[in-house]
């Protein structure tokens, strides 16, 4: 079966420290990835999908990027954190056999930049 | 922009009680829907899902949704709510090949 992990859980960063989020997905192979963000009140943000290797949609102008350095891993960073990046972040799988198949969340790092 | 609302943010419900939260979407075109539950501690799960054919959805747990072209909507029901469907629901739509979430109802059921 299916996993998909992310670390660390908790993560409390100063201003202007980097970041780097990993996410990793078992048991599939050639997934689409994505990044959200969940911030109270706000429901989810998508940040980042990926179809494969290399190759990165972004969806929103931000202070973050992302990388896909092999199939099943997904890394989310920050050079310089703000503390408006504070938040829930998500990581999610999809198989690729249609258009945004249903959607697989792993169980999230909670960031607090202070 | 394709985009979802979810008006009811808080509900507190009796054990027992009936549910049925809100989803409303902007475009009018093919749309295939989502419901999410997030249970506390627990990862964001799907509930059900609409792409076509019948308009009521059965998913997991007893939740049903009815997708309402007319409405622009496809809220979630629950004839009677369990202590243990104390979580947060979201609704999504994919548009342009995009998941749109809405902002998430939060349930408490009491015992």
């Amino acid at each position: 079966s299916q996993t998909i992990h992310q670390w660390p859980a908790t993560l409390v960063q100063p201003v202007g420290s980097p970041l780097s989020l990993e996410c990793t997905v078992e048991g599939t192979s050639n997934p689409n990835l994505y990044w959200y963000r969940q911030a109270a009140g706000r429901g989810l943000q998508l940040l980042f999908y990926s179809v494969g290797i290399g190759q990165i949609s972004s969806e929103v102008p931000q202070n973050l990027s992302a990388s896909r350095p092999q199939d099943r891993q997904f890394i989310l960073s920050s050079k310089k954190l703000l503390l408006s990046d504070s938040g829930f972040y998500l990581c999610a799988w999809s198989s690729r056999t249609g258009a945004w198949e249903t959607q697989y969340f792993g169980p999230g790092t909670r960031l607090l930049v202070l | 922009a394709q985009s979802v609302s979810q008006h009811n943010h808080h509900v507190i419900l009796s054990e027992a009680a009936s549910l049925e939260l809100g989803c409303n979407y902007s475009y009018g075109g093919t749309v295939n829907l989502f419901w999410y539950v997030q249970y506390p501690g627990q990862h964001l799960q799907l509930l059900l899902k609409y792409f076509s054919g019948d308009p009521l959805v059965k998913g997991i747990k007893g939740f049903e949704a009815e997708f309402i072209k007319s409405k622009f909507s496809f809220n979630l029901r629950k004839p009677s709510v369990q202590w243990s469907d104390t979580a947060e629901y979201f609704c999504a739509v994919i548009h342009t090949d995009k998941l749109i979430f809405g902002t998430g109802t939060r349930l408490q059921v009491f015992p």
